[in-house]
């Protein structure tokens, strides 16, 4: 199973700036997502990060609220631009191979006010 | 819309008794089947995958699949109070590895 970190762990930001969480795998590996995760809900998909060419976006989630970058098969970032106290959430950086599992870094509580 | 339906609880289990947690899906193609626990403020962790009809049994946990009823189980035998988190059901979409996940159905495990 691939191992997963993400920096940082959690932060508090401000209204209208932006925060950048990355995502790092332990090996190569063809897909990376992002979800996000209100209290007491379930994971919503944001988006699939690609090496090599733009990710892909759930209805509800653009690029420019939510850009992402994925310059290779072990890394990738989330940035969250603009942000409003509904941004508020955890959010979860997620690998896997074709045909194998998904699994999950440890997450990014973000708090804004 | 693709769904995955779970109970969310909370389900209450005597310590020692046999937790089932239930979960149904929409997508008829799917052939892929995961549980994964959560605790709270943790992220999920991965603790069965299932993709043939029948039984899959790791340690005390049993994953059981039925796809012409669209159901998947999770039984965890001789409950512990470490058990108690959310467990979340979740099915691969086959055109583009995306899981659909349940709301989750969180599990207390009583001393």
């Amino acid at each position: 199973s691939a191992v997963i970190s993400q920096k940082p762990s959690r932060d508090i930001c401000q209204r209208g700036t932006s925060l950048t969480i990355q995502c790092q795998v332990d090996s190569q590996v063809t897909m990376m997502f992002w979800y996000r995760q209100q209290p007491g809900q379930s994971l919503t998909l944001i988006a699939t990060a690609n090496q090599g060419s733009e990710a892909t976006y759930e209805s509800g989630f653009v690029i420019d609220k939510f850009p992402i970058s994925r310059p290779n098969l072990t890394f990738s970032t989330l940035t969250v631009s603009n942000m409003s106290p509904e941004d508020s959430s955890i959010y979860l950086c997620s690998a896997k191979e074709y045909s194998y599992e998904q699994y999950f870094g440890p997450g990014t509580r973000l708090t804004v006010t | 819309q693709k769904e995955v339906e779970q109970n969310s609880g909370p389900l209450s289990v005597p310590e020692g008794a046999i937790a089932s947690l239930n979960c149904t899906y929409s997508d008829r193609v799917s052939q892929s089947f995961f549980w994964y626990r959560q605790y709270s403020g943790k992220s999920p962790e991965l603790i069965m995958s299932i993709y043939s009809n029948g039984d899959k049994e790791d340690g005390r946990f049993t994953a059981q699949l039925n796809k012409a009823s669209q159901y998947v189980s999770l039984l965890i035998r001789d409950s512990q109070p470490s058990d108690s988190a959310t467990y979340l059901c979740a099915v691969e979409m086959d055109s583009n590895y995306q899981l659909i996940w349940g709301a989750g159905t969180k599990l207390i495990i009583k001393p």
